[in-house]
């Protein structure tokens, strides 16, 4: 069956850097793009952007530019995103989601991200 | 494209007929979907362009609408639906709703 299955959570310092993993089973990986989306605890969701698995070509909504990296290991079916210079603001439950023609079908359980002093 | 999610929470009982709303700041072309987020869980795919039913979801769940207004239906509410419900678009870029709590009564 199909599976997104994310790397676990994470506790960093404001100015650090960290990397979450996506890591895809029961589909040919690059046949489907894979998204990323926030959700801050309580609050709604927004759409941080999503990367075509088949070129590698990320695409980044306006509020993630310049900090946010999504990245591929192809070989493993694994989708990455690096976020770096840590703010409090990036505090958030980050779900990665596979896109089936622009909406997402299916969800990863999400990583916990806190940035604390 | 703004989504604008009503109401913000819902109180019903058992077996009733609960209609929630989506509204788009523009036309979004039925680019629509729903889905249902419990508590610690990851969000899931109900109802996508506007009214095509994702497979193993079920047929309690309808969607309907068009142009900029749009409904998520549930035809007899069962216990398992308390949870928080999302619109989403994409026809224009990828933006959520505000979502709406369903709860018990």
């Amino acid at each position: 069956q199909i599976q997104l299955v994310q790397s676990g959570p994470e506790l960093k310092k404001p100015g650090e850097s960290v990397k979450i993993s996506c890591k895809a089973s029961g589909y040919t990986f690059t046949d489907y793009a894979m998204h990323w989306v926030k959700q801050v605890p309580g609050k709604g969701l927004k759409w941080m952007g999503w990367i075509n698995t088949y070129t590698g070509k990320p695409t980044y909504a306006d509020d993630f530019k310049g900090r946010f990296v999504f990245s591929l290991e192809a070989s493993a079916s694994t989708a990455n995103l690096q976020i770096s210079n840590l703010k409090n603001e990036d505090t958030a439950n980050v779900f990665c989601a596979r896109g089936n023609s622009r909406y997402f079908d299916f969800w990863g359980p999400g990583t916990m991200v806190t940035v604390s002093s | 494209i703004q989504l604008t999610q009503s109401p913000s929470l819902l109180s019903a009982s058992v077996g009733d007929r609960v209609t929630l709303s989506c509204k788009g700041s523009q036309n979004i072309n039925n680019y629509l979907a729903w889905y249902q987020q419990k508590l610690g869980e990851a969000p899931k795919l109900l109802i996508y362009n506007t009214n095509s039913l994702q497979a193993g979801i079920p047929s309690r769940f309808s969607g309907g609408g068009s142009g900029t207004d749009y409904t998520l239906t549930i035809s007899s509410l069962q216990p398992e639906d308390v949870a928080t419900y999302f619109c989403y678009q994409y026809y224009n870029g990828w933006t959520f709703g505000g979502g709406t709590k369903l709860e018990l009564k």
